[in-house]
Order: structure tokens, then C-alpha cells, then sequence
């Protein structure tokens, strides 16, 4: 089935740690994007992609980092200079403008 | 910078009542809006697209309008089932990379 895959969906980090979610999908979407979901906020873009080898930051890009290496594949790494990493991730992708998101990924910093 | 607001933040209807989401958004310049579902824990389902030129779009028991002028959504759900308790999301598209601004969400409890 096509769809988006968030992996893991739970990870548990100390601080000064970095780590990375990943994110495929199998729906040949040229664009994705990661969102960041705090409790009592709506969704807050952190970084998107239009074209592979390409992206731009978001609203909140400060403390993360991605690559676009394959259409497929937006993986994000959350590193230690992101202050406030504890949250719910969700990516999601699109082709027409209609968003799919995948199941997300909760981090959570200890 | 556009904003959109979801009112009420909650809403608790007992099942067969027909009820209404509303959403609005501060720059009436957008290309669509969407409407998502999202269950706790989870990834958000779109549930509805209603491009910048329509006025509605209907999926079964949901029913979507736009109204770019006075920056207004609202979501219509027909006859609420206790499976139809989520927290639903609105979300406008000003048309740069399809880039969407979202609510905060309505939490919506269908009681049997």
C-alpha cells in the first residue's frame, strides 16, 4: 500500500545527544515536509522540500537538520542546539497540495 | 503572517446530532484549505481539499465550506457517530510551496 513510514515511533534521547527520524514514502510526492506538534499548539513546520538535493527551512529550522538525498527519503536530525526537543514529529508529503502525513514520531528527552 | 483560529477548542455532543466546526483565517490570499482528522497519538487523515475557487466539498457524512471573503471554513458532520471523536484540524495554503498554516484544533467527544 502507498503511504508514508515515520520511524521509530517512540525514542527516547538524553541531552546532547543528537538523533534522527525517518521518514519514507512510496507515493512518488516530489514535496515533503516535517512538522513539530506541542501539546495545546498546532502544527509548526520545521523543514520542507520541493526537489531532491533541495530544502528550505521552516518556521522553527533552528536545532534541526535534513537531507534529501532520494525522492523517497526526508530523514530529520534533531541535534543537541535544539533547546525544547521533547515533542510529537510528523512528516508528511504531496504532490497536488492535498498533505498525507505519516504515523509520527515521539521524542522525548530525558 | 497568517493566522487561523478553531473555535470552540472543545465540543461534546451526544450521538445523531448533526454539528458544526468552524475555522477562520486572518489573509483571505490562500490557495486551499484543508480539513484533517487526527486521533490521539497518531498521524493526521485529510479529510477534506477545497481549492481557493470553490465554495464546498462533501465526503459522506462531512461537508466542507469556504468563504475566502470573510475568511471563514466550516466543517458540517452529519449525524456524529462516538467513532467520529478526534480532534479535527484546519489548515490554509497561501500558495508558496504549499506550505500550510494550521489551528490549534477542535476536540470533539461523540458520547453514545
Amino acid at each position: 500500500d502507498g503511504g508514508i513510514t515515520q520511524s521509530p515511533k517512540y525514542l527516547f534521547r538524553k541531552e546532547g545527544q543528537n538523533v534522527t527520524l525517518s521518514c519514507e514514502q512510496n507515493l512518488n510526492h516530489d514535496a515533503m515536509y516535517w512538522y513539530r506538534q506541542d501539546p495545546g499548539q498546532g502544527l509548526r513546520l520545521i523543514y520542507y522540500s520541493q526537489i531532491v538535493n533541495d530544502f528550505q527551512k521552516g518556521d522553527i529550522a533552528e536545532g534541526y537538520s535534513v537531507s534529501r538525498e532520494k525522492k523517497e527519503s526526508f530523514p530529520l536530525t534533531v541535534t543537541s542546539a535544539q533547546k525544547n526537543p521533547t515533542a510529537f514529529y510528523l512528516c508528511a508529503s504531496t504532490f497536488t497540495g492535498e498533505l498525507f502525513f505519516g504515523e509520527g514520531s515521539r521524542l522525548t528527552v530525558l | 503572517k497568517q493566522e487561523v483560529t478553531q473555535i470552540p477548542a472543545a465540543l461534546s455532543v451526544p450521538e445523531g446530532e448533526n454539528l458544526v466546526l468552524n475555522c477562520s483565517f486572518t489573509d483571505s490570499a490562500i490557495y486551499n484549505l484543508q480539513w484533517f482528522r487526527q486521533d490521539p497519538g497518531k498521524g493526521l487523515t485529510s479529510l477534506l481539499l477545497i481549492q481557493s475557487s470553490q465554495r464546498e466539498q462533501t465526503s459522506g457524512r462531512l461537508n466542507a465550506s469556504l468563504d475566502k471573503s470573510s475568511g471563514r471554513s466550516t466543517l458540517y458532520i452529519a449525524a456524529s457517530q462516538p467513532g467520529d471523536s478526534a480532534t479535527y484540524l484546519c489548515a490554509v495554503d497561501g500558495g508558496s510551496n504549499y506550505k500550510l498554516t494550521f489551528g490549534k484544533g477542535t476536540l470533539l467527544t461523540v458520547n453514545p
